[in-house]
């Protein structure tokens, strides 16, 4: 059973913060890495992805990826009251289930005025 | 352009009756995946298309579960004898292709169903 873990939180930063999320999976196999948010009542929306190792920005958003640790890290900078989401970590399989993406259960990030 | 669509937004049955939920995906995706998210869960994986094919059923919880796919676009997600236990958000997404590691998967808006 693959399995991808993430702290439920939640986690509270200030607005202007750097707010951390993180999450470890169990496919050594895996390639490809997701970064989904979900505001409460509303579907998943992709907001990051990353194939290789070390960093990929974009905006306010770095992801971060160690293969070798099998951790990935999303970093969100200058925290916005609207970035108050459940974040979730989506893992790609390997091998014959290389369509199939297996999800963390989500960190709630709360940003505080 | 016009993402991922769903119908119905909700849906609200009584214990025992059929459901039928509907996902239109992106133009030109010929992948599509369902998926659950109950009260408190994660999503959970339940059917994947590649096409009109289904290459992988492995998460359908039970065998009043099924799917189809039909002109490799339109799918629709049929639960027969619903029970309570199937009380959900159901999540359709699509992506350009399946197998492989850059293919992004985009979520439609879900449907929730509730059985009472």
């Amino acid at each position: 059973q693959k399995e991808v873990e993430q702290n439920s939180g939640p986690l509270s930063v200030p607005e202007g913060a750097i707010a951390s999320l993180n999450c470890t999976y169990s496919d050594r196999g895996s390639q490809s890495f997701f970064w989904y948010r979900q505001y409460s009542g509303k579907s998943p929306e992709l907001i990051m992805s990353i194939y290789s190792n070390g960093d990929k920005e974009d905006g306010r958003f770095t992801a971060q990826l160690n293969k070798a640790s099998q951790y990935v890290s999303l970093l969100i900078r200058d925290s916005q009251p609207s970035d108050s989401a459940t974040y979730l970590c989506a893992v790609k399989g390997s091998g014959g289930s290389n369509y199939k993406l297996t999800f963390g259960k989500g960190t709630l990030l709360t940003v505080n005025p | 352009g016009a993402g991922v669509s769903q119908s119905p937004s909700n849906k609200v049955t009584e214990k025992g009756k059929d459901v039928e939920l509907r996902c239109d995906p992106i133009s030109g995706h010929t992948a599509l995946y369902w998926y659950r998210q109950s009260l408190g869960q994660g999503l959970e994986f339940l059917i994947y298309f590649q096409g009109n094919s289904a290459p992988d059923k492995s998460g359908l919880p039970s065998d009043r579960f099924s799917a189809e796919r039909t002109g490799g676009s339109v799918s629709t997600l049929t639960i027969q004898r619903t029970q309570q236990e199937d009380s959900a958000v159901y999540l359709c997404a699509s992506s350009l292709e399946g197998s492989g590691r850059t293919y992004e998967q985009y979520f439609g808006p879900g449907t929730r169903l509730t059985v009472t």
